[in-house]
């Protein structure tokens, strides 16, 4: 069965970084476009960044455009999203999800916290 | 951006009773395909979202058919016939025509 695992997450000051990363199994994951989308505690959905199959092209939400990085091994069937110049706002939980239009696949989510 | 407005934002609803959200969208969602790129998701309390409708009226697999999804270009609706206690979450209309992919803010479904 389909299986996304976010890891990398935590707690990290103001203009710190973070690297997240999804192991993903139970597919062929160089198959299909990957998606990171996160929401902020009691608040609702935010797509961040989605890439496609092969690795270019990608695309980034407004929000985190030239801070955030979307990458991808097929290799290692694993997805990034390395995280720059944080601020409070990113504070969320960021779900790796399969697809590029259709969520279907969700993985559990990783909470980031930014906070001094 | 495709700005995407749902009502009511919180729905408090007797089991077995039906119950409707109404999502707009800030422009159509019809795709050159003649496709429709509305999507409906339903995340229960502390799990990921999940996807109930495609393409404006599809329900994926394993999803009841107490679901229904239904609209046009701009105006989308989600009906539950009848409302079981499963059913609470936040409900979220979602456009997928192009990037950003945007949400709705969501809609609390309780069971009273």
């Amino acid at each position: 069965q389909v299986q996304l695992v976010e890891s990398g997450g935590g707690l990290v000051k103001p203009g710190g970084s973070l690297r997240l990363s999804c192991a993903a199994s139970g597919f062929t994951f160089s198959d299909y476009s990957m998606s990171w989308i996160r929401q902020a505690p009691g608040k609702g959905l935010e797509w961040v960044s989605y890439i496609s199959s092969s690795g270019s092209p990608k695309d980034y939400a407004d929000s985190v455009k030239g801070r955030f990085t979307i990458s991808r091994d097929n290799a290692k069937n694993s997805l990034y999203l390395q995280m720059n110049s944080l601020s409070a706002e990113d504070t969320a939980v960021y779900y790796c999800v399969r697809g590029r239009w259709m969520f279907v696949y969700w993985g559990q989510g990783i909470l980031v916290t930014v906070s001094s | 951006d495709i700005v995407m407005t749902q009502t009511p934002l919180s729905l408090s609803v007797t089991p077995g009773q039906p119950a409707s959200i109404s999502c707009k969208s800030s422009q159509s969602l019809l795709h050159s395909d003649g496709k429709t790129r509305l999507y409906w998701y339903l995340q229960r309390p502390g799990q990921p979202p999940h996807l109930l409708i495609y393409e404006l009226s599809n329900r994926l697999s394993g999803v009841p058919d107490r679901f229904s999804g239904s609209g046009s270009e701009t105006d989308f609706t989600l009906k539950i016939s009848r409302v079981e206690a499963e059913d609470v979450g936040v409900y979220y209309c979602v456009q997928s025509l192009q990037l950003p992919v945007t949400f709705g803010g969501g809609t609390k479904v309780e069971i009273k």
